[in-house]
């Protein structure tokens, strides 16, 4: 049975780096037949997609993110890390990792596997 | 203006049907995006319900019951959860997603009540 769990600090300090790690149990990140996701959602708000990539690396981002996210996938730990730079108290939010099933080496199907979240709070 | 919109709230009765809605944004075509649906109870994760573009491209989620269906209203522009004998356990949020210019994007969300 698949299982996602996130790990990470719970407390991020302004302006610093978020860093977050999945780690995939019941199935392998290196698989062609799955993208690997995060997602966030700020307290009492809705989901927001934060990027997806795939074994070979290859990763997408949403652009309202990009240029503060990196994720990587290590294949020898079956894990996939976040990292989110420059941090302010709106990226206070429940992050979520996620599973993809592709629909090719570049196109993918919505996450239908949950993890079920990390809170993580950014505050001095 | 937002991709998806969803109504805030919806109430409906037990062994009632609740059709929540998903309206896409004026000049996107609903017939040519898959439409997925979650359900997320207070302190857990979403959890994936369905996906519907048409009749013949369609996923239910695994585990979940054919009570919870998919289809669209192409009048409204609208992706449409119908959920069939409403049952108690089934309050909560409902956020409908779809891949956009590149991104994945959420309606705000359906607050459904059961009452």
């Amino acid at each position: 049975q698949l299982q996602l769990q996130e790990s990470g600090p719970g407390l991020v300090k302004p302006s610093e780096t978020l860093s977050l790690t999945c780690t995939v149990s019941g199935a392998s990140v290196g698989s062609s037949s799955y993208f690997w996701v995060w997602i966030r959602q700020p307290p009492g708000k809705g989901l927001e997609w934060i990027g997806t990539i795939y074994y070979s690396g290859s990763a997408y981002y949403n652009p309202s993110l990009k240029s503060r996210v990196t994720i990587s996938v290590d294949t020898s730990k079956n894990q996939f890390s976040l990292k989110l730079n420059s941090v302010t108290a709106a990226d206070t939010a429940v992050y979520y990792c996620a599973r993809s099933t592709a629909a090719g080496s570049s196109a993918f199907y919505g996450m239908d596997v949950w993890g079920q979240g990390t809170t993580v709070t950014v505050s001095s | 203006q937002a991709v998806l919109t969803q109504p805030s709230s919806l109430s409906a009765s037990p062994g009632a049907s609740a059709s929540l809605t998903c309206t896409l944004r004026s000049g996107i075509n609903v017939g040519t995006y898959r439409i997925y649906w979650y359900q997320q109870k207070p302190g857990s994760p979403p959890q994936y319900l369905l996906r519907y573009k048409s009749d013949s491209d369609k996923q239910q989620g695994s585990g979940v019951p054919s009570r919870f269906s998919g289809s669209k209203d192409a009048s409204a522009n609208a992706g449409i959860l119908l959920i069939s004998g409403l049952q108690s356990e089934d309050e909560g949020d409902y956020y409908c997603m779809t891949w956009h210019s590149s991104a994945w994007v959420f309606g705000g969300g359906t607050k459904l009540t059961v009452l």
